[in-house]
């Protein structure tokens, strides 16, 4: 799993509430991101980070936010959840730098109701 | 915009043989790719990756071949094991930001028959 925990593995909630992703690495990498992986699409770039307190967006990043005051936590929140936001979601790091293969968590489902 | 993507999304193969999965990408100036594998309930896991100066690229089972002229990527599996069994990737990463966004294909599920 290449040092990345993913919390929660598993959530359900409610349309409209709001939510909380962790993503945690042990090894003080600088490279984050965060994915989302629904049939048919593959793997979608949701939000990215280059350090602390250093993020964009990616492809599909409304609905979305993210913070990155550690290095080591890499949080993905979803400020009011939507039935379209039912996805699992994954964390990952590029601990060779910004043009290297990704390493990816477990990920988390989620699902909104 | 860019787009990659997988020629098959499904491919079966009986076992012993060797599998091939295809990939085109429409960026010309993507230079770095990268083949993932995802088995069921867990994340993508690198497998191969080559970069834009290299048109071919060994593993162990795995070869990697480019064809930047007609922008194809593919994955070949030599003596295709149950364990092959699993969803595969390609990506294409590092060619536009000091971040590195890596833009991934829709995936080709992998069934291996005993």
């Amino acid at each position: 799993d290449a040092g990345i925990t993913q919390s929660p593995r598993h959530k359900v909630t409610e349309t409209g509430t709001p939510v909380t992703l962790r993503c945690h690495q042990t090894e003080n990498h600088r490279y984050m991101y965060w994915y989302r992986q629904d049939p048919g699409h593959g793997l979608r770039l949701i939000h990215y980070s280059y350090g602390v307190k250093d993020t964009d967006k990616g492809e599909v990043s409304d609905g979305y936010s993210v913070s990155r005051s550690k290095t080591e936590d890499f949080l993905l929140t979803l400020e009011s959840a939507t039935s379209s936001q039912t996805s699992v979601y994954f964390c990952a790091i590029k601990p060779g730098g910004p043009n290297e293969k990704l390493f990816f968590g477990s990920g988390t489902q989620l699902s909104v109701l | 915009g860019e787009n990659v993507g997988l020629h098959l999304p499904t491919l079966s193969v009986q076992e012993g043989d060797n599998s091939i999965i295809n990939c085109a990408y429409s960026n010309s100036a993507s230079d770095y790719f990268i083949w993932y594998k995802q088995e069921s309930g867990k994340g993508p896991q690198f497998i191969i990756d080559i970069r834009s100066n290299m048109d071919k690229r060994q593993g162990q089972r795995v070869t990697v071949l480019l064809n930047k002229t007609v922008k194809h990527l593919s994955l070949q599996i030599a003596a295709t094991q149950p364990g092959d069994s699993a969803v595969y990737f390609c990506a294409e990463s590092g060619f536009n930001t000091n971040a590195g966004k890596s833009t991934f294909g829709d995936g080709t599920t992998l069934t291996v028959k005993p």
